[in-house]
């Protein structure tokens, strides 16, 4: 099946402790990203890559960080300097090609409900 | 800041009856929009998305634009209890990011 796997589906962390959260695609998307959504709000965006060994900081990137080593993976380490984790983060990916509408289109995978211990 | 601008409800409606979602954005410049639906404790899918002045129909979807007025809606004919969820706008920019709004959450009742 081709979508996008994150995992875990929940974690929880301890003060002070890093922790990498998982996404893989297997749609052959250039470009994936991201987000962040707490309760009641929309996304907002933590990193974006277009491209492999490349990567943007998006509107609320302090406290994480992230790679892009394969086409098809891009981990977020949310770090202790993070100090309002608590939130529910989305993975997305999206074609590759020239239109901007297919860059645009953004597909999610399921999420990760992360909490503090 | 490059906003977009939703009503969060949250809106209610009957079974059968027709459902506006409205959204209005801040850039001028921006090409395209997008709808995605949100179920509780799920993640986003796309619904519709839409580039050019006028209306889109996909089923018991329409999404319509005015650039002009810098708004998008979503209209959601014979509306029915499985619809209810939160409606996400957002635009794409130039990056091939997405701007979210904060989202609409609809309720149908049968």
């Amino acid at each position: 099946d081709g979508g996008i796997t994150q995992s875990p589906k929940y974690l929880f962390r301890k003060e002070g402790q890093n922790v990498t959260l998982s996404c893989e695609q297997n749609l052959n998307h250039d470009a994936m990203y991201w987000y962040r959504q707490d309760p009641g709000q929309g996304l907002r965006l933590i990193y974006y890559s277009q491209i492999v060994n490349d990567f943007q900081k998006g509107d609320i990137a302090e406290g994480y960080s992230v790679s892009r080593e394969k086409k098809e993976s891009f981990p977020l380490t949310v770090t202790s300097a993070q100090k309002n984790p608590t939130a529910f983060y989305l993975c997305a990916s999206s074609g590759s090609g020239d239109s901007r509408l297919a860059k645009n289109i953004q597909y999610f995978g399921a999420g990760t409900r992360l909490s503090v211990l | 800041q490059k906003e977009v601008e939703q009503n969060s409800g949250p809106l209610s409606v009957p079974e059968g009856a027709i459902a506006s979602l409205n959204c209005t954005y801040s850039d001028r410049g921006s090409q395209s929009f997008f709808w995605y639906r949100q179920y509780s404790g799920k993640s986003p899918e796309l619904i519709m998305f839409i580039y050019s002045n006028g209306d889109k129909e996909d089923g018991r979807f329409t999404a319509q634009l005015n650039k002009a007025s810098q708004y998008v809606s979503l209209l959601i004919r014979d509306s029915q209890p499985s619809d209810s969820a939160t409606y996400l706008c957002a635009w794409g920019g130039s990056q091939g990011n997405l701007i979210f709004g904060k989202g609409t959450k609809l309720s149908v009742k049968p």
